[in-house]
């Protein structure tokens, strides 16, 4: 089974500064998909970013990045310009290529509070 | 395109009670996921359809929730009795299957408060 661990449990980054969220994942499948996820309060899940793990470049949107380490299996989220709109939960999420059946799921991080101080 | 609709938004219940969540998933989409997510925690996965066959529920306490997807459109997710550990908020998802690695999608979550 795939697991998904996020070891920092709060951070904080000062509003127009860079901030980076780190997360490992374990798995034994060679395809995948990586996710990260903000839930403000509201608590909906909004997908920020997502990256294909037969792609070497990094994914990018707009002030977001990921640096994607497939051997260390480490995937980390870079917020450039940090706004006081992005302090909320970020979730790392893992995937298996697979698009139907029981392997379909997200698997989850515990997650990570990102404050933003203005 | 509407997005994964939930509902209710909040319910406050007495232990022992039941509660039932519903949830619309986007039109078209064939898989569709609970999630339970505790306060402080990741989401965990409940039960997983697609169209109106359950493909994964291995950690859906069975004792006391249910769920069903009638017609492989709307689900309905029923707690019977509550718990207090069952205050949670419940993630209702859809995702399409006609691409690998498609998004999944959520709602803004039914929060539940069991007293």
């Amino acid at each position: 089974a795939q697991t998904v661990t996020q070891s920092q449990p709060e951070m904080s980054v000062q509003e127009a500064e860079t901030v980076t969220l780190s997360c490992t994942y374990d798995t034994s499948e060679s395809d995948y998909y990586l996710f990260w996820y903000k839930q403000p309060p509201s608590r909906q899940m909004i997908l920020v970013i997502r990256q294909e793990a037969y792609k070497q470049q990094n994914a990018t949107e707009n002030r977001f990045s990921v640096n994607f380490q497939k051997a260390a299996k480490s995937f980390s989220l870079k917020i450039s310009d940090s706004q006081l709109g992005d302090a909320a939960m970020y979730f790392c999420a893992y995937r298996s290529q697979a698009y139907t059946g029981a392997n379909s799921k997200l698997t989850f991080g515990k997650g990570i509070t990102l404050s933003v101080r203005p | 395109e509407a997005g994964v609709a939930q509902s209710p938004r909040y319910k406050i219940i007495e232990k022992r009670q039941s509660v039932a969540f519903w949830c619309n998933p986007i039109s078209g989409h064939a898989t569709l996921y609970w999630y339970q997510q505790i306060l402080g925690q990741g989401p965990k996965l409940l039960i997983q359809f697609q169209n109106n066959g359950v493909v994964d529920d291995s950690q859906l306490p069975k004792d006391r929730f249910s769920a069903e997807r009638l017609k492989g459109v709307d689900s309905t997710l029923k707690i019977q009795p509550a718990k207090l550990e069952d205050s949670a908020v419940y993630l209702c998802a859809s995702s399409a299957d006609r691409v690998s690695g498609n998004t999944i999608y959520f709602g803004e979550g039914s929060w539940l408060t069991v007293v």
